[in-house]
């Protein structure tokens, strides 16, 4: 069955950055693209960017750009999402999930990742 | 960037009522992609309904979701306290990707 399975809990201080896995597996890697989403605390949902890991083409929301970069490494199935300078509004849970290409609907997400940025 | 607008903002309905949530969009939503997720407290997001009216797989068939353009609506018959949830509309048609603020709905 479908998985992705993400990295645990980060707690980082302002100005650093943290990367955050999603390996997935139960299906053909390279056959989708792989998105990131954020929720802040209490807040709804965020649409960060993705990479299409057959080729490793990305696109990203216009206010991460430059900040945020989304790697693949096909031969472990794994995505990975990196966030700089990171400053007490990034504290979200993050989540990978999936897509059969472009626009297309998430139809498998990730456990999530709590990132808390805190001094 | 299309901004979707959720209404209303929190429903609470008893059990087997019907609740009628509304997506609405600041422009035309390309070819009616458009889908509605339902996360539960502590929960990851899960997908109902994509292009805008197709149910996913395992969805009960008290989940429908219908509209076109920039008006969309997702309706749940028969209201089960299990369906306790906020409720997310995302379009999925243009760049950005974007959510609506989602609906919170509360079973009595």
């Amino acid at each position: 069955q479908v998985q992705l399975v993400q990295s645990g809990a980060e707690v980082k201080e302002p100005g650093a950055s943290v990367k955050v896995s999603c390996k997935a597996s139960g299906y053909s890697f390279i056959s989708y693209y792989m998105h990131w989403v954020r929720q802040a605390p209490g807040r709804g949902l965020e649409w960060m960017g993705f990479i299409n890991p057959s080729g490793g083409s990305t696109k990203y929301a216009q206010r991460f750009q430059g900040r945020v970069t989304v790697t693949s490494d096909t031969s472990t199935s794994t995505v990975y999402m990196e966030v700089s300078s990171l400053r007490s509004e990034d504290t979200a849970v993050y989540y990978c999930a999936r897509t059969w290409s472009d626009y297309y609907h998430f139809d498998y997400w990730g456990q999530g990742t709590l990132v808390t940025v805190s001094s | 960037e299309i901004v979707l607008t959720q209404s209303p903002g929190t429903l609470s309905l008893s059990p087997g009522e019907r609740a009628t949530l509304s997506c609405r969009a600041s422009q035309s939503v390309s070819s009616s992609f458009l889908a509605w997720y339902q996360q539960k407290p502590g929960q990851t997001p899960r997908l109902l309904i994509y292009g805008a009216s197709s149910r996913a797989t395992g969805i009960p068939d008290r989940f429908s979701g219908s509209g076109s353009g920039t008006d969309f609506t997702l309706s749940i018959s028969r209201l089960e306290p299990e369906d306790s949830a906020v409720y997310y509309c995302q379009q999925y048609g243009s760049s950005p990707r974007t959510f609506g603020q989602g609906t919170k709905v509360e079973i009595k």
